[in-house]
């Protein structure tokens, strides 16, 4: 089965917050991420967090990870209707025996409301 | 300039038929991957490259083959097309890194669609 769950669909209004969940199962996952997807256009990573790390802060995004549940959330304050895409989880170990084998998550599609 | 770019966009053939789409970084990263994207949008790595050497090599069929003729280039090749190989490939790339300090980020090209009739 897949390392990395995400739910597939969040609907939000522009202007509210949205939150994304991630759950993941490696616990040696020591890097995690936030991926975005555009309709048509390959994936951009929006932000990362390390693993000693419990909350990280990038302007309008809030990353918190529980590593003892082993849950990652993306938090997007005042949602815009350019927000509307894909948001994929993913995880490394980051070790050299583990080095280029990332999971990702099946993605969740955010659409933005007007 | 486009940092990972990959030809064709979009690719319409018939079963049976071979296949290449090629991928170019110039960002000088030493990593280079395939990633396959399903219908429902999960992304699955396939192959991946380190200064031309295969380190990943997922459970694909041995019709998929990686060649890497250099750090900044990896190509796939699809032999004998079937209508489950349709799908986006993704080719992506990372810095060789732990010497350099890893933040692991991966750089995507805009996918290559494949439809297989």
């Amino acid at each position: 089965g897949e390392d990395v769950e995400q739910s597939l669909f969040l609907s939000v209004r522009e202007g509210d917050s949205s939150v994304i969940n991630c759950t993941y199962t490696d616990s040696s996952s020591t890097y995690l991420y936030w991926y975005k997807q555009e309709p048509g256009a390959g994936l951009q990573l929006l932000t990362y967090i390390f693993s000693n790390m419990d909350m990280k802060q990038d302007q309008r995004l809030t990353v918190l990870l529980n590593k003892k549940d082993k849950h990652l959330s993306l938090r997007i304050a005042d949602t815009q209707t350019g927000d509307s895409a894909i948001y994929f989880c993913a995880e490394t170990a980051g070790t050299t025996d583990s080095w280029g084998k990332f999971q990702f998550g099946a993605g969740t599609q955010v659409v933005v409301t007007p | 300039d486009t940092a990972v770019s990959q030809t064709p966009k979009y690719l319409v053939t018939q079963m049976g038929n071979d296949k290449s789409i090629k991928c170019e970084q110039n960002l000088g990263h030493d990593t280079m991957y395939w990633y396959k994207q399903d219908s429902k949008k999960f992304l699955k790595i396939m192959f991946s490259y380190n200064n031309k050497e295969l380190i990943i090599n997922e459970t694909v069929p041995n019709r998929f083959s990686p060649k890497s003729p250099d750090k900044a280039h990896l190509n796939l090749h699809i032999n004998s097309l079937e209508l489950g190989d349709s799908a986006v490939y993704f080719c992506a790339s990372s810095q060789d890194s732990i010497r350099l300090g890893f933040t692991g980020e991966l750089f995507f090209g805009e996918g290559s669609r494949l439809t297989v009739l």
